[in-house]
Parts: C-alpha cells; structure tokens; sequence
C-alpha cells in the first residue's frame, strides 16, 4: 500500500528566507510524485509534479523538488519565501497506472514578517 | 476555461439526512475523482468514475455513492449523514484515469449538525 508522511505539521519562517518542507514516501516502484498547495477555503493548487528523469523539477511560483529514491523522499523548496506563500502544503504519491493520489497530512506554512 | 466547479460552496445538513454534491469536470477531461478532507488532514481518496463507471474506490462505506453523466460530470452521495461526514469535500479531473495532472475544485464544505 502506498503512503506518504510529512513529518512537520507547522513550519514558521521569516519572509525572504528559505524554505524546505519534508516528504517521506512509501511505495513499491517509483511512484509519480506531487506536491500540492492549499490556501484556506480553498482547494489544491498543484506546485509541481514527477514521474521520471532529472530528479530535481521546477514548479510554479519558485518552487522546486529533488526525488531521492535512497531516502524515499522528495523535499519541496523554495529559496526566498514570500508572505504569500502561507498556506497548506501536501505532498501526494500516485501510481503510475492508478487511479488514485494518496495524500500526507500536511504542512502549514507560516510566514513571519 | 472554468476549471473544475463544485456546487454548492457550503451545506448544513441535519444527522440522518441524505446530501449530493456536484461537481463538473475541467474542460476535456473525462474521469471525476472526489476526496474527502477532514479538518486539519490531508485528502482521502473516496472513489473515481471514468466512462459513467466506478473504476477504483478507496476505504469508504456504502453510504457514499456516486454517478457520473455522459458530460462528464459527477455527482456524490452520501446517505444516512453522521457527525464524521463533516468534511470538505473535494472534485478533482484528469484525462484518461491517469494521474498525471490532476485539476481540484474549490471544494464543498459540509457539516453535518
């Protein structure tokens, strides 16, 4: 069965820092792998997504992520944080022949001016 | 393009009572999947509908049902409503079943009193 844990349920950072948040994964190949983002009220905007190649993928909004098969994660980053980047981020894992994205519980972002 | 749009945005309903949500896909995608997120969690695959059919359906009960119309569009049910149904539920399309991108709605917030 898959599964996908994000370890910090609430990061704070100052405006203009940097950014990382952790996804560990659980999966029997290698999996497509997503990170979403969610505003409050809102639904999930998707930030960037892998299924196979150059392990690290741009997103949008200045984001990126590196797939690391060894450690079973795929970190999402950001190198300077802006106030508009508060929100909830949950990163997902798919089969690449599924139907389904199963999702980790997420991590909200909090950023301090 | 209008994206994925799920009505209505927000639904009080009383235990015991029966509920449909809709939700129609965005434009060119013909598979419908819906998710059920609970407060302060990430999304929980509920089931999808790709050519008017069920297709895969995750961890939960019979009282959770769908449809889906020859447009595409989807409908969710859920009978006999309990407290724990209280929840945002959202929509998401997708071209073939595939999970390569996935498009979410704003979502529905139900509660059940």
């Amino acid at each position: 069965a898959q599964s996908v844990t994000q370890p910090d349920i609430h990061i704070t950072v100052s405006e203009g820092a940097s950014l990382e948040l952790r996804c560990n994964y659980s999966y029997g190949a290698t999996p497509y792998l997503f990170w979403y983002v969610q505003s409050p009220g809102q639904g999930l905007q998707l930030l960037l997504k892998y299924f196979s190649g150059d392990t690290l993928v741009q997103g949008i909004k200045g984001f990126e992520a590196e797939f690391k098969r060894s450690q079973s994660s795929f970190n999402l980053r950001k190198p300077s944080v802006h106030w508009s980047d508060a929100a909830e981020y949950f990163c997902a894992v798919g089969a690449p022949a599924g139907n389904k994205l199963t999702f980790g519980g997420g991590t909200r972002v909090l950023v301090k001016p | 393009d209008a994206g994925v749009t799920q009505s209505p945005t927000h639904l009080i309903k009383t235990r015991g009572q029966q509920v449909t949500l809709r939700c129609s896909p965005k434009s060119g995608h013909d598979t419908v999947s819906w998710y059920q997120q609970a407060l302060g969690q990430g999304p929980q695959f509920i089931f999808q509908y790709y050519e008017e059919e069920e297709r895969q359906r995750g961890n939960f009960p019979d009282r959770f049902s769908g449809h889906q119309f020859p447009n595409y569009s989807s409908e969710l049910n859920v009978n006999a409503l309990l407290l724990g149904d209280s929840a945002l539920y959202l929509c998401a399309s997708s071209f073939g079943q595939r999970n390569t991108e996935a498009f979410f709605g704003q979502g529905t917030r139900l509660t059940v009193v």
